[in-house]
């Protein structure tokens, strides 16, 4: 089945605890994204890998670190969290090639930093 | 830069009626995409419709229809039939063409409840 996994799907951690949130997809896709959703702000794109070793900024990236080693993962790293990082994040990926490309999203990750 | 307003943050319908939600968005560019996803509680991001600007004929998908006037910047959603599924939160969202960044732009959301 063709899908986009995240794990964990619930963390609650600490102040300053590094963590990674996983991504990966089973669709040969070139193109992958990271967004975070908060109430009241729809969601935002935080990194985006347009292919292996291929990654730059969106509109919120500070305080997040990316990586694309391998086409199929792009973990999305917190090295020290902060409560305002409080959010639920999506991975999403598409092909990548051609004017459309259907993005698919990932089931989400609910992550609380107390 | 892009923006996607929509004004209604919540409504309520009843069941089998249909409903319209709005949503309107600024943008320079004249190529580009527009769409509907719905986010029901499971939280999964699925893409309801789908309308390119250089089209004029709006886009349909069964009971999803929506009404995009270009000139006016608006790209509303029509759902005829409501039904209990289709209770959920729903994002406007729009994406300039190119070959590099595939950003979606998402509004803040209308969230809508049907009633039995």
């Amino acid at each position: 089945e063709a899908q986009v996994t995240q794990n964990p799907r619930y963390l609650i951690t600490v102040t300053g605890k590094k963590l990674t949130v996983t991504c990966s997809q089973n669709m040969n896709h070139e193109y992958m994204s990271w967004y975070r959703q908060d109430p009241g702000l729809g969601l935002r794109q935080i990194y985006y890998s347009m292919n292996v070793e291929v990654t730059d900024k969106g509109d919120v990236p500070e305080g997040y670190k990316v990586s694309r080693k391998e086409k199929r993962n792009f973990p999305l790293i917190l090295e020290s969290p902060s409560p305002n990082q409080t959010s639920l994040y999506f991975c999403a990926s598409s092909s990548g090639v051609g004017l459309y490309n259907e993005q698919f999203f990932g089931p989400g990750t609910r992550l609380t930093v107390l | 830069a892009q923006t996607v307003t929509q004004s209604q943050p919540e409504m309520s319908v009843q069941e089998a009626e249909t409903v319209t939600l709005s949503c309107t968005y600024d943008t320079s560019e004249n190529n580009y995409y527009l769409f509907w996803y719905k986010q029901p509680p499971s939280r999964q991001m699925i893409l309801v419709i789908r309308q390119e600007a250089y089209k004029q004929q709006n886009a349909t998908e069964n009971r999803f229809s929506v009404n995009f006037q270009k000139a006016a910047k608006s790209f509303s959603l029509k759902i005829s039939d409501s039904q209990l599924g289709d209770t959920a939160m729903y994002f406007c969202a729009f994406m300039k063409i190119n070959f590099g960044n595939e950003k979606l732009t998402f509004g803040t959301g209308t969230r809508l409840t049907i009633i039995p």
